[in-house]
C-alpha cells in the first residue's frame, strides 16, 4: 500500500465547532506532516511527527491540534477556527531516514469555516 | 537563506512540444532538490528528485530535470507534451538546519493546449 488516506474530503464548520482530520498510511514511514494550502499557492508546513513524536511546530495557533495515536495515524483536532483557516489541508509522510526521502501526500481535505 | 524561485508564474505549450519548467535554488552545500506535481482538488505527486549522481534525473510519466550547480538551476523537461499534463507543478529544496522540512518554490502552472 502507497497511499497516504485522509478523511473527511470535504469539511465545512462553525467557528464554534470542533471537528477532526484524519490521516492514514501503511508504508511504515517514522515521519508524519500537516500542511495548510491556500489556493494556488504552495503547502505551509504546519507540524511534524517522527517516531510519534512532535518535532516541528511552525507557530501554529492553538485552535489545531495535532496527535499522533500510533505510527500509522495522524489527526488533527481543530476548534474554534477563523473564516481565513478555510484551506486544503494536506498530510504527508516520508521514511524520514535520510533527508533525500520523497514526501507521499494524501489527497487533502478541503475545510470551509463559516 | 534557503529558496527556491520559479520565475514563470505560468507556462504554456502546445501538445506535442518539448516543455520546460524553471526552478532556481539557493542553498549553501549541496541541494536535494524535488520536483511535485499538484492536479486540481488533489494533493501533490511526487515526480523526481536529485541527491547526487547523475545530473539528469528521470521521473514519472516522461518528465526529467537536469541539475546544474553552476547555475543553481532544476528545470523540469518533457520531451513531448501532453494535455494531461496540465497541472500546478512545484520545484522544492531540503531544508539544509532540519532535513524534515522541505522549501517551496511558489509553483508554476502548466497549460497543455491541443
Amino acid at each position: 500500500d502507497t497511499e497516504v488516506t485522509q478523511t473527511p474530503k470535504h469539511l465545512v464548520m462553525g467557528m464554534t465547532n470542533k471537528k477532526s482530520l484524519k490521516c492514514e498510511q501503511h508504508m511504515g514511514h517514522r515521519a508524519m506532516y500537516w500542511y495548510k494550502q491556500k489556493a494556488k499557492k504552495p503547502p505551509e508546513l504546519m507540524f511534524v511527527y517522527s517516531y510519534e513524536k512532535l518535532s516541528i511546530n511552525e507557530s501554529v495557533p492553538s485552535r489545531f491540534s495535532p496527535e499522533c495515536p500510533n505510527s500509522s495515524l495522524l489527526n488533527l483536532h481543530l476548534h474554534a477556527l477563523q473564516p481565513e483557516d478555510s484551506a486544503l489541508y494536506l498530510c504527508a509522510s516520508s521514511q524520514g531516514l535520510q533527508g533525500g526521502d520523497e514526501q507521499f501526500f494524501g489527497p487533502g481535505t478541503r475545510l470551509t469555516v463559516l | 537563506a534557503q529558496s527556491v524561485a520559479q520565475p514563470e508564474d505560468q507556462v504554456n505549450v502546445a501538445e506535442g512540444n518539448p516543455l520546460t519548467v524553471k526552478c532556481t535554488y539557493s542553498v549553501s552545500g549541496n541541494p536535494y532538490l524535488f520536483w511535485y506535481v499538484q492536479y486540481p482538488n488533489r494533493g501533490l505527486q511526487f515526480l523526481l528528485k536529485y541527491i547526487t549522481g547523475d545530473n539528469l534525473v528521470k521521473g514519472s510519466y516522461g518528465f526529467e530535470a537536469e541539475f546544474n550547480k553552476s547555475q543553481t538551476s532544476f528545470h523540469l523537461k518533457k520531451p513531448s507534451a501532453l494535455v494531461s499534463d496540465s497541472a500546478l507543478y512545484f520545484c522544492a529544496v531540503r531544508d539544509m538546519y532540519n532535513t524534515d522540512k522541505l522549501i517551496f518554490g511558489t509553483g508554476t502552472r502548466l497549460q497543455v493546449f491541443p
